[in-house]
């Protein structure tokens, strides 16, 4: 029973360039949240989605930042242009359903920026 | 959400008896109690959620107090690997679906 799958587990970039990262989830769940941890902090997060559905992305930064989940294939968290502040763990977690049902993660994408 | 209080930190002997409490004293009663674990570099790994009544698995239990201003995890024999920050969260369910973390309690098990 696999889990949550994040790729890259790491990611470097530079400054300006894009980053994909990408978040398969459990079998059978079709809610996907990302969340960012930056260094020495707490997780935050960013954006909840159902499959082609953006339901909450209260937590994404205006600018630079977008996430999808298509009917086929992985989530994909998208960051544009980046900069040393986005150096952070991205973390991805699913569940079957809304409600009380729990949230399951993946292990993360370090993403470094140079 | 409603806000949780945790101990920055505790620590427990291997293979005794690890009782982490968490004070939720503005909980609100549709709010679930989660509790959630990150171990170094890994992804948080859910433990276990309750309600109102107490929850066991095979993890852990989760005791909630009858007037629901508190609960306590308990890891009934820790090893070395449950060395990890513990994080408790309220959430209401009907209100959105994020998880709100705060600072947790770091677990150190001691040999």
């Amino acid at each position: 029973n696999a889990g949550v799958m994040q790729n890259p587990r790491h990611l470097v970039r530079r400054r300006g360039q894009e980053a994909r990262l990408r978040c398969s989830p459990m079998k059978g769940h079709s809610h996907v949240y990302w969340y960012r941890q930056l260094p020495e902090e707490g997780l935050k997060f960013m954006v909840y989605l159902q499959k082609e559905n953006i339901i909450d992305e209260s937590g994404m930064p205006k600018e630079r930042f977008s996430a999808e989940f298509p009917k086929e294939g992985p989530s994909i968290l998208r960051i544009q242009q980046v900069v040393r502040g986005d150096s952070a763990a991205y973390f991805c977690a699913s569940s079957p359903g809304a409600g009380n049902q729990p949230q399951h993660f993946g292990d993360g994408t370090r993403l470094s920026i140079l | 959400d409603a806000k949780t209080t945790q101990p920055p930190s505790m620590d427990c002997a291997e293979g005794r008896a690890a009782n982490l409490p968490c004070n939720h004293s503005t909980i609100s009663g549709n709010e679930y109690v989660y509790w959630y674990r990150q171990i170094h570099s890994q992804g948080p790994q859910y433990i276990i959620h309750g309600l109102k009544n107490n929850e066991t698995n095979e993890m852990a239990s989760l005791i909630i107090t009858e007037d629901r201003k508190s609960s306590t995890l308990i890891l009934p024999h820790a090893t070395l690997r449950d060395t990890a920050v513990y994080y408790c969260i309220v959430r209401d369910n009907n209100a959105g679906n994020m998880l709100t973390f705060g600072g947790g309690t770091r677990l150190m098990v001691k040999p």
